[in-house]
C-alpha cells in the first residue's frame, strides 16, 4: 500500500460549483496533513494545513481530516477558473526523524 | 526577503557528467528536502536532512548525493550513476508546512 493515496483524477467541474479533493494515508502515526497546489511548470504552494480531526477553513478553502478512517480532503467552494492546477496531499510521516511524503496528486480543471 | 532560492533554473547534463543543485533558505528552517517529479508524477523524496552534519536517503537516492555544512545549504549532486536524471527538482525547507524553491529542470544532452 503506498504511504500516501490520491485519485489521479482529472476532476471536472463547472465555475461556482464545489470541488472535492481526497486523500487517504497508511500511517496511522501521521500527525501532520498539507494540500499544496501546483501550477503547470510550477513548484507547488501551500493552500493548507490540518492537524486534528475535524474541519479547517480558510476563505473558499476547507479542509477535513479524519484520523480513524485515515482519510483528509480538501473542498474548494464556488471554483474559479483559476483554481485549475494540480492539488498535492502531503503527510508528515515519522517521529523525530520525520519526512514529508506525497501523493500523486489530483488535477482540477473548472470550466468557465 | 525570505524564502528559497534553487540555482539554475535549467540545467543540461552531458552523460557521464556529475551537475551540482544549488539550495539556499533564509528562512532559518531546521529541515531540507529534496524531491524529484517527473511529467505527470507527484513528487518522489531523494534526501532529506533534519540538521546540520545530518541526512538520510529518501524512496529514490540511487544516483544523487547531499550534503549539509551549514543550516542555510543543501546541495544536490547528480551523479553519473544515475541513469535517467531528466526531470525537475524541487528542494523545500520546512516549517509549518514545506516551503518549495522554483524548481530545477535538468536535462541530459
Amino acid at each position: 500500500q503506498k504511504e500516501v493515496e490520491q485519485n489521479s483524477g482529472p476532476l471536472s467541474v463547472p465555475e461556482g460549483a464545489i470541488a472535492s479533493l481526497n486523500c487517504t494515508y497508511s500511517d496511522r502515526g501521521s500527525q501532520s496533513f498539507f494540500w499544496y497546489r501546483q501550477y503547470s511548470g510550477k513548484s507547488p504552494e501551500l493552500i493548507m494545513f490540518i492537524y486534528s480531526n475535524g474541519d479547517k477553513e480558510d476563505g473558499r478553502f476547507t479542509a477535513q481530516l479524519n484520523k480513524a478512517s485515515q482519510y483528509v480532503s480538501l473542498l474548494i467552494r464556488d471554483s474559479q477558473p483559476s483554481d485549475s492546477a494540480t492539488y498535492l496531499c502531503a503527510v508528515k510521516i515519522g517521529g523525530s526523524n520525520y519526512k514529508l511524503t506525497f501523493g500523486k496528486g489530483t488535477l482540477l480543471t473548472v470550466n468557465p | 526577503d525570505g524564502g528559497i532560492t534553487q540555482s539554475p533554473k535549467y540545467l543540461f547534463r552531458k552523460e557521464g557528467q556529475n551537475v551540482t543543485l544549488s539550495c539556499e533558505q533564509n528562512l532559518n528552517h531546521d529541515a531540507m528536502y529534496w524531491y524529484r517529479q517527473d511529467p505527470g508524477q507527484g513528487l518522489r523524496l531523494i534526501y532529506y536532512s533534519q540538521i546540520v552534519n545530518d541526512f538520510q536517503k529518501g524512496d529514490i537516492a540511487e544516483g544523487y548525493s547531499v550534503s549539509r555544512e551549514k543550516k542555510e545549504s543543501f546541495p544536490l549532486t547528480v551523479t553519473s550513476a544515475q541513469k535517467n536524471p531528466t526531470a525537475f527538482y524541487l528542494c523545500a525547507s520546512m516549517g509549518r508546512g514545506a516551503f518549495f524553491g522554483q524548481g530545477t529542470r535538468l536535462t541530459v544532452v
